[in-house]
């Protein structure tokens, strides 16, 4: 199947710097990844849509200038918490969809293993 | 009110019973219906997918929706130990072109116990 990785794994940064998370398709090209961001026992809630080759699009509330979104290549899009705080701690999860024809239908997206940032 | 709602649990239940998990929604131009399993620290994976109403069936898990009542669900028949995990449900409306955004339910919490 298809494979999503993502790096660090975990990531513990002192509030002020900021941290790139990588979000890396395998084994398929995606022209679409979706960064998600999950607080302890809550949902997935969608942060932005990136697309390859052009500006992502960002939920309500989620301030563009803080996480900053590149999807320069088909299977690579990174996010960058900008000036991190303490509030910023969560579970950022990533996901892809396949784009390869006659494979991966329209709704399938696959999920990378999360990466957990820590803002001390 | 959440466009997508289900009980957090956590729900405990015997190896061997049939486990029902559920969600409601509000919008009702929801098309596409999914299942994810969340182990702990990792990724969702997705389980079961159903485009509009009525059941799907793979191996021991049942996935029903009932666009009627907004309420979509899922069972686990023979539940094992291996399937205690968080179980989310997503949904998405049909999108002209692009992915479709998944919103996902808050996740019940299910243990099976030995």
């Amino acid at each position: 199947g298809a494979v999503v990785s993502q790096h660090p794994s975990r990531v513990i940064c002192k509030s002020g710097t900021s941290v790139k998370i990588e979000c890396r398709s395998l084994d398929f090209q995606a022209t679409t990844m979706f960064w998600y961001r999950q607080f302890p026992k809550q949902s997935l809630m969608l942060m932005a849509t990136s697309n390859e080759g052009s500006k992502a699009t960002y939920e309500q509330g989620v301030e563009k200038d803080k996480f900053l979104i590149n999807h320069a290549s088909l299977t690579l899009s990174t996010l960058t918490v900008t000036s991190a705080h303490p509030e910023d701690s969560s579970f950022y999860i990533c996901s892809a969809r396949d784009i390869t024809p006659g494979k991966g239908a329209s709704y399938e997206q696959y999920f990378g293993p999360g990466t957990r940032l820590t803002v001390t | 009110q959440k466009e997508v709602e289900q009980d957090p649990g956590p729900l405990s239940v015997p190896e061997g019973a049939i486990v029902s998990l559920n969600c409601t929604y509000s919008n009702s131009a929801f098309q596409y219906f999914m299942w994810y399993r969340q182990y702990s620290r990792k990724g969702p994976e997705l389980l079961m997918y159903t485009y509009s109403s009525g059941n799907k069936e793979d191996g021991r898990f049942t996935a029903q929706v009932d666009k009627s009542s907004k309420y979509i669900s899922l069972f686990i028949r023979d539940s094992q130990p291996s399937d205690s995990a968080t179980y989310l449900c997503a949904m998405s409306e049909i999108l002209i072109q692009g992915a479709q955004k998944l919103v996902f339910g808050q996740g019940t919490r299910l243990t099976i116990n030995p």
